[in-house]
């Protein structure tokens, strides 16, 4: 079973320019999470979907964070402008259900350095 | 709101010896979930054990194992039998079953183990 694919592996932006992140859940797996981990501290929840639609964003910057997951597959993860403080490894991450016992399945990660 | 706390920032143990992590967590839930997870230098999150708040019995994964006191809202990670490729960042993690889709993992802020030859 391929694991959850992320890319780039690393990105390095100077503020106020925009990026964007990839992840490609395992096959099957209709639960998606974004998860955003800064230096030194413990992953946060940036948006969950179920399928194609949002479960949980209520941790997401809306005014310069979005994200989408149009066919319920493969999801993009965008920062526009981006802010120092945005520097920090964004996971993404998928389950096969929703419930509390489901395990979720980590991809590696991409490393953001916002300059 | 709930939260998880690990106090032990880094860690360090001989190869082949015995550690333990601690974590306690804050919640007025009665029933959820605890879980262990490691994190490499390559990034990836590795589930490593996983308790349910509503088993009184502790949960063991070959050399890991935890001691969860529920009174105390106390969950640490014994790594018995240490390995170099134990070395890795420890998370607690705490998850809800109280209902609806997103019971989010809620993280504590690691703990850097170093392990010895």
């Amino acid at each position: 079973e391929a694991g959850v694919a992320q890319s780039p592996r690393y990105k390095i932006i100077e503020k106020r320019q925009s990026v964007a992140f990839w992840c490609n859940p395992i096959s099957g797996h209709a639960t998606l999470y974004w998860y955003q981990q800064i230096l030194g501290q413990g992953p946060k929840l940036l948006i969950q979907f179920q399928n194609n639609g949002v479960v949980d964003d209520s941790q997401l910057p809306k005014d310069r964070f979005s994200a989408e997951r149009l066919k319920g597959v493969d999801s993009t993860l965008k920062i526009q402008p981006a802010k120092l403080e945005d520097s920090a490894v964004y996971l993404c991450a998928s389950s096969g259900r929703t419930g509390t016992d489901s395990p979720l399945h980590f991809g590696n990660g991409t490393r953001l350095t916002v300059t | 709101a709930q939260t998880v706390t690990q106090s032990q920032p880094e860690m360090s143990v001989q190869e082949a010896e015995t550690v333990t992590l601690s974590c306690t967590y804050d919640t007025s839930e009665s029933d959820y979930y605890l879980f262990w997870y490691k994190q490499p230098p390559s990034r990836q999150m590795i589930l490593v054990i996983r308790q349910e708040a509503y088993k009184q019995q502790n949960a063991t994964e070959n050399r890991f194992s935890v001691n969860f006191q529920k009174a105390a809202k106390s969950f640490s990670l014994k790594i018995s039998d240490s390995q170099l490729g134990d070395a890795a960042m420890y998370f607690c993690a705490y998850r809800g079953n109280y209902g609806g889709a997103t019971n989010k993992l809620i993280f504590g802020t690691g703990t850097l183990l170093a392990v010895q030859p």
